[in-house]
């Protein structure tokens, strides 16, 4: 089946050390997101891709970084000099270009927890 | 990034009443409007969506209503059920590169 597989679904790391997430999608999708969920509030746009090789960075991007070198694959490194990574992160992806706006499908998302 | 602001953040009904649920949003520009429900742990999923071209959109107990002129759209939910209890969030967009979310409402429906 299509879809956007998130991993780990949990993950626990000491205070310091980087830690990354992988997102991976076959829906042939070229456009993928980050977003942060804390409780009480919204998505927070972290980083976007519309293309292979390029991204941006969203609304709360400090501390973060991601690659796309593959368009099926966006993986998402938390560092340490994000100051407060304790979060649920949901990966997201949807057909990108021109002027149709497709359905953003999300993974499963994955639970960062900070020691 | 864009204001979309959504209310209320809490919701209780008993079941077989209706809820209903209220986004605005401050561009202009915006062309899609999405809803998406998001059960405890799991990543949200759409529901129903809607486009600028168009007022009202139903798809069997859920119907969406946007007012491009008042910039607000609106979830209906009736005949509430035990199962739709979860959060729900709107976002909208005007070119598919940046979705902006609704801080969620939690809704419970007491059997």
């Amino acid at each position: 089946d299509g879809g956007i597989t998130q991993s780990p679904k949990y993950l626990f790391r000491k205070e310091g050390q980087n830690v990354t997430l992988s997102c991976e999608q076959n829906l042939n999708h070229d456009a993928m997101y980050w977003y942060r969920q804390d409780p009480g509030q919204g998505l927070r746009l972290i980083y976007y891709s519309q293309i292979v090789n390029d991204f941006q960075k969203g609304d709360i991007a400090e501390g973060y970084s991601v690659s796309r070198e593959k368009k099926e694959s966006f993986p998402l490194t938390v560092t340490s000099a994000q100051k407060n990574p304790t979060a649920f992160y949901l990966c997201a992806s949807t057909v990108a270009g021109g002027r149709y706006t497709g359905e953003l499908f999300f993974g499963e998302g994955s639970r960062l927890t900070v020691l | 990034g864009e204001n979309v602001e959504q209310h209320p953040s809490t919701l209780s009904v008993q079941e077989g009443d209706s809820a209903v649920i209220k986004c605005t949003y401050s561009d202009s520009a915006s062309n899609y409007f999405p809803w998406y429900k998001q059960e405890l742990g799991k990543g949200p999923q759409l529901i129903i969506d809607i486009r600028s071209n168009v007022g009202e959109k139903k798809d069997q107990r859920i119907a969406v209503t946007l007012n491009k002129t008042a910039k607000h759209f609106s979830l209906h939910i009736t005949e509430t059920q035990p199962e739709d209890s979860a959060v729900y969030f709107c976002a909208e967009t005007n070119t598919g590169n940046q979705f902006y979310f609704g801080t969620g409402t939690s809704l419970t429906v007491i059997p």
